[in-house]
């Protein structure tokens, strides 16, 4: 089966960094992806990873480590906006042989000022 | 506009009623996905379409639950008789073709909004 571990909150104040964690274990592994959501509306894409490393993207950056089936999402100097919860996804292969997402339960994210 | 769309955007239907959404899907997306969120929950995966591939169903979660896509436009999902616990968000997203390891990140409509009283 499929499992995605994530912690359910966290709370970070204005400018600071902060660090989310998401482990997984699943079935295959075609890439983990972040994205974000917030209340209300649709998620929207941040990050993809499928080999080691740091992906960095303006404030944004997403690591990852197959061996240890882990990946961390890292987001700095924290604005109000970024209130909002960040799921974590991994692709593999379903059972049609093509690949599907599972993703975590999300983390949401308080910034406050 | 150029994204993903859904319609209606809430829904509020009596238990044991039939109801269908629909999904419109950014052009030349050959990859369909229905999910379902409950409330402060992740996303739930229900049913993917691939062009004109079978569709893995695997996530659906009764027989009360259906879909389909004509071939790679709009798709629609039905939920029979429905029960108080399907109450949720349904997202619907699009993606180019499934391809290994390419990003080709999933695009996700608006969702519609499901109340089961």
């Amino acid at each position: 089966g499929q499992n995605i571990d994530q912690p359910t909150e966290m709370t970070a104040t204005e400018g600071a960094i902060v660090q989310i964690n998401c482990t997984y274990q699943t079935s295959g592994f075609n890439g983990l992806f972040w994205y974000q959501q917030h209340a209300g509306e649709a998620p929207t894409f941040l990050s993809y990873n499928v080999l080691d490393g740091l992906e960095e993207k303006g404030r944004f950056s997403s690591f990852l480590s197959r061996s240890k089936g882990y990946s961390y999402l890292l987001l700095k100097e924290l604005q109000m906006k970024d209130s909002a919860s960040y799921l974590c996804a991994v692709r593999a292969p379903g059972l049609s042989g093509y690949s599907t997402l599972t993703f975590g339960k999300g983390t949401m994210l308080l910034v406050s000022p | 506009g150029a994204g993903v769309s859904q319609s209606p955007s809430n829904k509020v239907t009596e238990k044991g009623k039939d109801v269908e959404l629909r999904c419109d899907p950014i052009s030349g997306h050959t990859a369909l996905y229905w999910y379902r969120q409950r409330l402060g929950q992740g996303l739930e995966f229900l049913i993917y379409f691939q062009g004109n591939s079978a569709p893995d169903k695997s996530g659906l979660p009764s027989d009360r639950f259906s879909a389909e896509r004509t071939g790679e436009s709009v798709s629609t999902l039905t939920i029979q008789r429905t029960q108080q616990e399907d109450s949720a968000v349904y997202l619907c997203a699009s993606s180019l073709p499934d391809s290994g390891t390419r990003r080709n990140e999933q695009f996700f409509g608006p969702g519609t909004r499901l109340t089961v009283l």
